[in-house]
């Protein structure tokens, strides 16, 4: 069965840089993208962009330009998120999602990362 | 930027039908997707391409798109219902995905 684990949680001071992976498994990495969104506190989803692990394509939320940048690993079905210079407003659950047809139909369980100094 | 726009909150008897709805130009042109939310939990997908039901999904969920109004209706609401609910669509133009701003539905 389709399933996306995503890594553990982690607290960052701010100014710091954070890498969340997401390993895939139960389908060919490669043939699908996958989408990063996020959720802070009490708010709504937010997306911050996707990545086509065949390709290394990619393409990011204009908030997130300059920040945030996506990988994929084809070798170990591991997509990545890093985002550099968190601040308090990047505390939030990351989520990766696989797309199939431009939308989202298998999440990871989210990783949560709390910036605090 | 394109924009969906959700009531923020829907509150129902159980056994009554949700309505939910999501607003945009002409999003009628556009293939909208569900997703429910509970407290706690990553989405799930209820509802793709307007009105289709992944496997699993229960028939009580349904969806349409017109206009500038897609909506997701649950008949027969159950307590289990109870979550948030987000639409999106995929902006061609730019390429980029688009959520809605989430409604909490509530069963009373």
């Amino acid at each position: 069965q389709v399933q996306l684990v995503q890594s553990e949680a982690e607290v960052k001071k701010p100014g710091a840089t954070v890498k969340v992976s997401c390993t895939a498994s139960g389908y060919p990495f490669s043939a699908f993208y996958v989408q990063w969104v996020r959720q802070a506190p009490g708010q709504g989803l937010e997306w911050m962009g996707w990545i086509n692990p065949l390709s290394g394509a990619t393409k990011y939320a204009e908030k997130f330009q300059g920040r945030v940048t996506l990988t994929g690993d084809t070798a170990t079905d591991t997509a990545y998120m890093q985002l550099t210079g968190v601040t308090f407003d990047d505390t939030a659950l990351y989520f990766c999602a696989r797309d199939k047809n431009n939308f989202a139909d298998y999440w990871g369980q989210g990783t949560l990362i709390a910036v605090s100094s | 930027s394109y924009v969906l726009t959700q009531p923020p909150s829907v509150s129902l008897a159980p056994g009554k039908t949700a309505t939910i709805t999501c607003g945009g130009n002409n999003i009628g042109g556009k293939s909208v997707h569900w997703y429910q939310q509970r407290p706690g939990q990553a989405p799930v997908l209820v509802i793709y391409n307007d009105n289709d039901r992944p496997s699993g999904i229960p028939e009580r969920f349904s969806g349409f798109n017109s206009g500038d109004t897609a909506t997701l209706s649950i008949s027969r609401v159950e307590a289990g219902d109870e979550a948030d609910y987000y639409c999106q669509v995929w902006e061609f133009t730019t390429d980029l995905f688009v959520f809605g701003s989430g409604t909490k539905v509530t069963v009373l």
